[in-house]
């Protein structure tokens, strides 16, 4: 199983309400990732989990809150959005760092393609 | 701050021609090279990686060169076909966390490629 899920594939949501967005992948990847990506733009890094802890944040708004329970699920929970928020959100999965120092590829979810209301 | 340039934002090439989208970094940490093709509404999918350690790889009708001196790499694509058309993304991962086993992703701007039958 190559394959990273994330549910829903679409959410639309009003800037006072509370959602949560879900990535899974079986692949026994140590290493999670959620990036934005906005249309016509690159995705851009949000958050890195190492061994379910947070690696990596970068300085993204406190009303995104990830969440890792366990190593094959991943969590981005939202509140209170602004409509500047809407865009899609990607889930991707790696292995992590070997001991040569080399990343290995990233594996992409479908996204999750958010509008605020 | 960390940064990878992409050029050309846009290219058409008439199809069996080759084409050629290039990539710089400013990281000279940077170990690893991905480039990433996606398609309209949907997921990015690796095409080709290289690390560090190597100048040239390729994969069928696509290669991709690495210069770690100028700081640039390149994506070749020869013998285009239709389906070749799509947006790609170079990125160049930054400062690896050993410790954690974490990596960090800068993605290019993206290229649209068009493919003229």
């Amino acid at each position: 199983d190559t394959e990273v899920t994330q549910t829903p594939k679409h959410l639309v949501m009003g800037m006072t309400n509370k959602k949560s967005l879900k990535c899974e992948q079986h692949m026994g990847h140590r290493a999670m990732y959620w990036y934005k990506q906005k249309a016509k733009k690159p995705p851009e890094l949000m958050f890195v989990y190492s061994y379910e802890k947070l690696s990596i944040n970068e300085s993204v708004p406190s009303r995104f809150s990830p969440e890792c329970p366990n190593s094959s699920l991943l969590n981005l929970h939202l509140h209170a959005l602004q409509p500047e928020d809407s865009a899609l959100y990607l889930c991707a999965s790696s292995q992590v760092i070997g001991r040569q120092g080399f990343p290995y590829e990233q594996y992409f979810g479908p996204g999750t393609r958010l509008t605020v209301t | 701050g960390e940064n990878v340039e992409q050029h050309p934002s846009t290219l058409s090439v008439q199809e069996g021609d080759s084409a050629v989208i290039k990539c710089t970094y400013s990281d000279s940490a940077s170990n690893y090279f991905p480039w990433y093709k996606q398609e309209l509404g949907k997921r990015p999918q690796l095409i080709i990686d290289i690390r560090s350690n190597v100048g040239e790889k390729k994969d069928q009708r696509i290669a991709v060169t690495l210069n770690k001196t100028a700081k640039h790499f390149s994506l070749h694509i020869t013998e285009t076909q239709p389906e070749d058309s799509a947006v790609y993304f170079c990125a160049a991962s930054i400062r690896p966390f050993l410790i954690q086993g974490a990596q960090k992703l800068v993605f290019g701007q993206g290229t649209r490629l068009t493919i003229n039958p």
